[in-house]
């Protein structure tokens, strides 16, 4: 069983730009989730989807931060502008349901410099 | 401070030797989640508990949740170099039934 794909693995840009991470996640989960994880902390939930519905996006940063998951399958992250704060690793994750253990992807490393 | 508080923060062992991490919740922990991450890499799913009192082992690494469902704890027996890594604690701290919250990490080095 082919497990959750991130891309791309790492990305390096300059405060002010754009950047969007995409997820695939493992066939037939429908909960979605996108986590920031800052070295040295603890992984934070950003954004959390039921099939293609936001459950829980009260820690997304909305004045710059997106997320969306069309068709209830692929998900994609996008961050416009970037602050330097927002160096850190975004991970993917899904889930068979919300009870479920979650499985996560190799995650996307994001340097803003 | 944080909703989950694991310690130690890092730890270092000598092979062979026995360690415990810990994982404490200042609210009831209705679902604990024990991941796994190495450098570089996403987490890794260990154990699950549910239950005040519960406890499960996989190869040599053992969880349990305290009666009070608080705290949980991790123990690796005869610790081997591949345990290294960061070890993280996850929670569902509202009932809604995912885990939500994690822990600060705990990294584990051990030494050859």
């Amino acid at each position: 069983e082919a497990g959750v794909a991130q891309s791309p693995r790492y990305k390096i840009i300059e405060k002010r730009q754009s950047v969007a991470f995409w997820c695939n996640p493992i066939s037939g989960h429908a909960t979605l989730y996108w986590y920031q994880q800052i070295l040295g902390q603890g992984p934070k939930l950003l954004i959390q989807f039921q099939n293609n519905g936001v459950v829980d996006d009260s820690q997304l940063p909305k004045d710059r931060f997106s997320a969306e998951r069309l068709k209830g399958v692929d998900s994609t992250l996008k961050i416009q502008p970037a602050k330097l704060e927002d160096s850190a690793v975004y991970l993917c994750a899904s889930s068979l349901d919300r009870q479920r253990e979650q499985f996560f992807g190799p995650g996307t490393r994001l340097t803003v410099l | 401070s944080q909703e989950l508080e694991q310690s130690p923060q890092s730890l270092i062992v000598q092979e062979g030797k026995n360690l415990t991490i810990n994982c404490t919740s200042s609210k009831t922990l209705y679902g604990l989640y024990w991941y796994k991450q190495k450098y570089g890499e996403g987490l890794i799913f260990l154990m699950m508990l549910q239950k005040g009192g519960e406890e499960k082992s996989h190869e040599k690494i053992t969880a349990k949740l305290d009666e009070k469902k608080q705290q949980s704890s991790l123990h690796i027996t005869a610790s081997q170099p591949s345990h290294a890594g960061i070890y993280l604690c996850g929670a569902d701290l509202s009932g809604a039934g995912n885990m939500l919250t994690f822990g600060g990490g705990t990294r584990l080095m051990v030494k050859p």
